[in-house]
């Protein structure tokens, strides 16, 4: 079964480092999103991504958030400057294109990065 | 507001029983749809279950089922013949007719064996 890979699995930063969290989406899908749960939390909406731009993005996700598919592939996150409330752990996301279509509202997840942040 | 409500932070069920896990949301649009995930101790979310809104025809799969009632915006789940490996947090979840789903708080299931 296709899955959404995600790398690292687990990343430990100083605070104010940057930080780039990578995901593969499976390869048909071509909505992609990231989202965060703090450890015990809600899962919180970080940011859509569709036609190589952002179609949608929280209050959490300020300047100091970025996402970018830069080959195709890979879809990544950058926190610029980590902060010790960005500790959490972060899922990609991804469907298949359609309203109509079965699977095409369905979100597969990742395993998730934790990030750590000291 | 666009929230999907989980009221039972935690819950606890003895194998082989049945539990009922509830999820209310808020919504003005009259098509979305509705998931039940699945998040294990190894923390990745899979799909239990999902319902169209247009559809009046409750979603089952295997052991899950669900309770949909759009007046009411009430969305339950319920896992008959509980197995110890239904022990997970259970999120539900809610598609608007864009782009973005919104997640509940999330309930802690227990199966005691």
């Amino acid at each position: 079964e296709p899955e959404v890979t995600q790398t690292p699995s687990h990343q430990v930063t100083q605070m104010g480092q940057e930080v780039i969290l990578r995901c593969v989406p499976i390869s048909n899908h071509l909505y992609f999103y990231w989202y965060r749960q703090i450890l015990g939390q809600k899962v919180e909406f970080l940011v859509s991504f569709y036609n190589n731009e952002i179609s949608e993005k929280s209050e959490i996700f300020d300047d100091q958030f970025s996402v970018e598919r830069p080959d195709g592939s890979n879809f990544t996150l950058k926190i610029r400057s980590t902060k010790l409330e960005d500790s959490a752990m972060y899922f990609c996301a991804s469907r298949v294109p359609g309203q109509a279509a079965s699977g095409a509202n369905v979100l597969t997840f990742g395993a998730g990065s934790r990030l750590t942040v000291l | 507001a666009q929230t999907v409500t989980q009221s039972q932070p935690e819950m606890s069920v003895q194998e082989a029983e049945t539990v009922t896990l509830s999820c209310t949301y808020d919504t003005s649009e009259n098509n979305y749809y509705l998931f039940w995930y699945k998040q294990p101790p190894s923390r990745q979310m899979i799909l239990v279950i999902r319902q169209e809104a247009y559809k009046q025809q409750n979603a089952t799969e295997n052991r899950f089922s669900v309770n949909f009632q759009k007046a009411a915006k009430s969305f339950s789940l319920k896992i008959s013949d509980s197995q110890l490996g239904d022990t997970a947090m259970y999120f539900c979840a809610r598609k608007d007719n864009f782009n973005k789903f919104y997640f509940g708080s999330g309930t802690k299931l227990n199966v005691k064996p």
